[in-house]
């Protein structure tokens, strides 16, 4: 398997732009979070589906972050517009199960820069 | 509330020697316990877990980990150190009082850096 897919893998944009970050979770699996981690506040979980619904995005900062699942295969986070403190790293993570003694899985991220 | 502490941002060891990597935790109810390795440019990577059971968990890579419930740790180890062991290693507890949150919450990380 491949893995959870991220794209893009770096991110540069201006200040007031959209930006989509991507993501394909592994085959098979049911949950999918997206975190973000920055060197203040380490890793946040944002948002996470269960079968392609949202369960708990309490963690999305603002309305500015919106995100979907249109199906099992692929998820996007959106930032519109986006700010200098929207710089991060952004990843995607998928697990098997919903449960919480069950382990996700990473992509390797995306790195969102915002000027 | 739940809570991780990695009590020490970073641990230096000589290639060979024994390493540990702290974590204690904070929830309500039984934890489930999680490592995760963190390599530069890369996401994380699950090393190993305690769900129940036995309280000494082993993992990838040789990694093992020791649940103690008194002390509310679980420190992660491993009996001989390698080089390319460098990396940040992340500690993170949720738990079935979760229910349908799914909160996963992560400790700040370790830097590791395993010296030739």
């Amino acid at each position: 398997d491949a893995g959870v897919i991220q794209s893009p893998r770096h991110e540069v944009t201006e200040m007031g732009q959209e930006v989509t970050l991507r993501c394909k979770p592994i085959s098979g699996h049911n949950s999918l979070f997206w975190y973000r981690q920055t060197m203040m506040r380490g890793l946040e979980l944002l948002i996470y589906f269960n079968n392609n619904v949202p369960i708990d995005d309490s963690g999305m900062p603002e309305d500015r972050f919106s995100a979907k699942m249109p199906n099992a295969s692929f998820s996007t986070l959106k930032i519109q517009p986006s700010e200098p403190r929207d710089s991060a790293v952004y990843f995607c993570a998928s697990s098997l199960r919903q449960a919480p003694n069950t382990e996700a899985f990473f992509g390797q991220g995306t790195r969102l820069t915002v000027v | 509330a739940q809570s991780v502490a990695q009590p020490e941002d970073q641990v230096n060891v000589a290639e060979g020697n024994p390493l540990t990597v702290k974590c204690t935790y904070s929830v309500s109810g039984n934890p489930y316990l999680f490592w995760y390795v963190q390599y530069p440019n890369r996401g994380l990577q699950f090393l190993l877990k305690y769900i129940t059971g036995d309280n000494l968990v082993k993992g990838s890579y040789g990694f093992e980990a020791e649940f103690n419930k008194s002390q509310t740790s679980f420190h992660l180890k491993k009996p001989s150190a390698l080089v390319s062991d460098s990396a940040l290693y992340f500690c993170a507890v949720s738990s079935p009082a979760s229910g349908s949150a799914r909160q996963l919450t992560f400790g700040s990380g370790t830097q590791l850096t395993v010296l030739p």
